[in-house]
């Protein structure tokens, strides 16, 4: 049972458009939620969190919105760029342990 | 380098052996997670170790074992190995338990069975 799901296995963008990375989940105990980026032959690193209490968190170029209600939650990258070609994972954690359940990632290529 | 280190890079065994995958975190981090990567699969919990003390299981084989060693190194165990155990296997360390910022992953372990 997929408690995290990100539905779209690849998305192909233009450089400098938008681009939208979405993920679904199904546990309402949910409280935190992350977003990682991997390259190849590298671990997952990093990039953007937010947690239950708000519905938005902006760094630079990239903004996660949640959608409680709906159980949603999106990455947005703005102006998007050749660099950020990789594959994006969203996770949420919840409890004491705060181990992440990771979605099965989403490759973002971006086309000059 | 993100800091965490995992040995070995990729690791070639046969079904049945034996084989051991070793993490050091980040100096500071009491916190050792691992988790398993099959092909085209989302990162799937396997273990959680807070300074020496097993926190939380996940979806872990009985064929499969960790540890955290008092210099907070961890080492993970994979027995009688079957092809489907092939996959990557990530590390990762958080200085506490429930830090905001997620993470640090080490770059893995490729573990091929054949």
């Amino acid at each position: 049972d997929q408690q995290v799901k990100q539905n779209s296995p690849s998305l192909s963008v233009q450089e400098g458009r938008i681009s939208i990375l979405n993920c679904d989940y199904t546990n309402s105990m949910f409280d935190y939620f992350l977003w990682y980026k991997k390259y190849p032959a590298e671990g997952p690193t990093f990039l953007i969190s937010i947690s239950s209490i708000k519905d938005k968190n902006e760094d630079g170029r990239f903004t996660v919105f949640l959608n409680k209600s709906a159980k949603h939650l999106s990455l947005h990258i703005v102006p998007s760029q050749p660099g950020d070609s990789a594959v994006y994972f969203c996770a949420a954690s919840s409890g004491s342990a705060r181990q992440l359940t990771f979605g099965s990632g989403t490759q973002l290529t971006v086309l000059p | 380098d993100s800091g965490v280190t995992q040995t070995p890079k990729h690791l070639i065994t046969a079904t049945g052996q034996r084989v051991t995958l070793r993490c050091s975190p980040r100096s500071g981090d009491l916190s050792v997670y691992w988790y398993q990567q099959s092909l085209d699969q989302g990162l799937q919990f396997l273990i959680h170790y807070y300074n020496g003390e097993e926190r939380a299981k996940g979806n872990i084989l009985e064929r499969f074992s960790a540890q955290q060693f008092p210099d907070l190194h961890s080492e993970l165990n994979l027995s009688s190995l079957e092809l489907g155990d092939s996959a990557l296997y990530f590390c990762a360390s958080s200085a506490f338990i429930g830090q905001g910022s997620g993470y640090t992953f080490g770059s893995g372990t490729r573990l091929t069975v054949v």
